[in-house]
């Protein structure tokens, strides 16, 4: 089946520091990818919609000059917590779906767990 | 999107068959049912998707009424493995451009020996 990889699969930080998370379609192109925000025991959260040669859609509440995404090809997907603070500190998960038939699903990466001092 | 509502928990034992209902009130025409499986620090993991009656395929079996307003998961024969949270979602993957997801609150299965 479809695979997406993301890349560190964790990261330890400073406070200040600015932190990138990769988000790659192995085996299929994917014109949008979603990064979501997941807390320890919480559901995940939809932070931003990744669209591959424009600039993303966040979700209301979500500071798109701190979490900075850019999809620069249609296997690739970008997203950069700038100035990290602890409460930053999450499991970062991005998604693509693979085509675009009504019955496609999204494919979920492996997750990202940030942890920011 | 259709908002979804799940029991919180779960727990079960090993070899049992485990039904987990997902409420779906204002699910529109072209909404789809899709059930995903999620364990600690990795991504969700798709399950089955259904539009309506019943679906089954090699892990599953999805149920769906006539009038849609919910569905039911089934998992035959659940092992340890099983204990996850696993979650419903409800839309149309031919809205937004792209199959935006959002997840609810999900049910935590835990298999007891």
């Amino acid at each position: 089946g479809a695979v997406v990889s993301q890349h560190p699969s964790w990261v330890i930080c400073k406070s200040g520091t600015s932190v990138k998370i990769e988000c790659r379609s192995l085996d299929f192109q994917a014109t949008t990818m979603f990064w979501y925000r997941q807390f320890p025991k919480q559901s995940l959260m939809l932070m931003a919609t990744s669209n591959e040669g424009s600039k993303a859609t966040y979700e209301q509440g979500v500071e798109k000059d701190k979490f900075l995404i850019n999809h620069a090809s249609l296997t690739l997907s970008t997203l950069t917590v700038t100035s990290a603070h602890p409460e930053d500190s999450s499991f970062y998960i991005c998604s693509a779906p693979p085509g675009r038939l009504i019955t496609d699903t999204q494919y979920f990466g492996p997750g990202t767990r940030l942890t920011v001092l | 999107l259709a908002k979804t509502t799940q029991p919180i928990s779960m727990d079960s034992y090993e070899g049992q068959e485990v039904n987990i209902t997902c409420s779906h009130n204002n699910i529109a025409t072209n909404d789809y049912i899709t059930w995903y499986q999620q364990f600690p620090s990795q991504g969700p993991r798709f399950i089955i998707q259904g539009y309506k009656t019943k679906v089954t395929n090699e892990v599953a079996s999805l149920f769906i009424p006539a009038d849609r307003k919910s569905s039911t998961l089934s998992l035959p024969r659940v092992s340890l493995s099983d204990t996850a949270v696993y979650y419903c979602l409800v839309g149309d993957p031919r809205n937004t451009g792209g199959f935006k997801t959002i997840f609810g609150a999900g049910t935590r299965l835990f298999v007891k020996a």
